[in-house]
């Protein structure tokens, strides 16, 4: 079975610049996250979804960021306009239950971003 | 004050040892915790849950839970390379607005060395 599937894997682009990034959940989740991981903050939630309604996005750092899921196999994650500090390796995740009741969230192979 | 809390390391220990890994969390309230490793370059992965007071087991893997003192371990018993990672603690939230959120520690670096 295909696991949790991210696009692109690796993002290089200029400060300024739109970035979006894509995620298809595993068939059948209802609950799907977006994380950010950096050396120095960790993994942080960023949003997360249940049936495609966002339930809590007090993690998304600014107006620049935002996250849509307009469906149950897909979401963006978007930031406009990039800066460099927005480097990151972004993961999405997903989990059957809402909030991830399980606790197993099974993540994608994540987004390398770098702004420069 | 941080949700987790975690040593960062790098915690390194010979091949064959026991390696220690612990958490600790600052909701007394939650109820569900959990330990994932991630390889270098890789996405974490679930390897042990635990929900209540005691030991869990499974294969090498131990997972120790102290509500009281809210603390959260991992026990690796006779390591090996394969092991070197980073084992992250994540807890889940179980109130309020952050109800169901899991909550990761930043991680920390296990090198096993042959």
């Amino acid at each position: 079975d295909a696991g949790v599937i991210q696009s692109p894997r690796h993002e290089v682009t200029e400060m300024g610049q739109e970035v979006t990034l894509r995620c298809k959940p595993i068939s059948g989740h209802n609950s799907l996250f977006w994380y950010r991981q950096t050396m120095m903050r960790g993994l942080e939630l960023l949003i997360y979804f249940n049936n495609n309604v966002p339930i809590d996005d007090s993690g998304m750092p600014e107006d620049r960021f935002s996250a849509k899921m307009p469906n149950a196999s897909f979401s963006t994650l978007k930031i406009q306009p990039s800066e460099p500090r927005d480097s990151a390796v972004y993961f999405c995740a997903s989990s059957l239950g809402q909030g991830g009741s399980t606790g197993e969230l099974f993540f994608g192979e994540g987004s390398r971003l770098t702004v420069l | 004050q941080k949700e987790v809390e975690q040593n960062s390391g790098p915690l390194s220990v010979p091949e064959g040892a026991i390696a220690s890994l612990n958490c600790t969390y600052s909701d007394r309230g939650s109820q569900s915790f959990f330990w994932y490793r991630q390889y270098s370059g890789k996405s974490p992965e679930l390897i042990m849950s635990i929900y209540s007071n005691g030991d869990k087991e499974d294969g090498r893997f131990t997972a120790q839970l102290n509500k009281a003192s809210q603390y959260v371990s991992l026990l690796i018993r006779d390591s090996q390379p394969s092991d070197s990672a980073t084992y992250l603690c994540a807890v889940k939230q179980n109130r309020g607005s952050t109800l169901g959120r899991l909550y990761f520690g930043r991680g920390t670096q296990l090198t096993v060395w042959p």
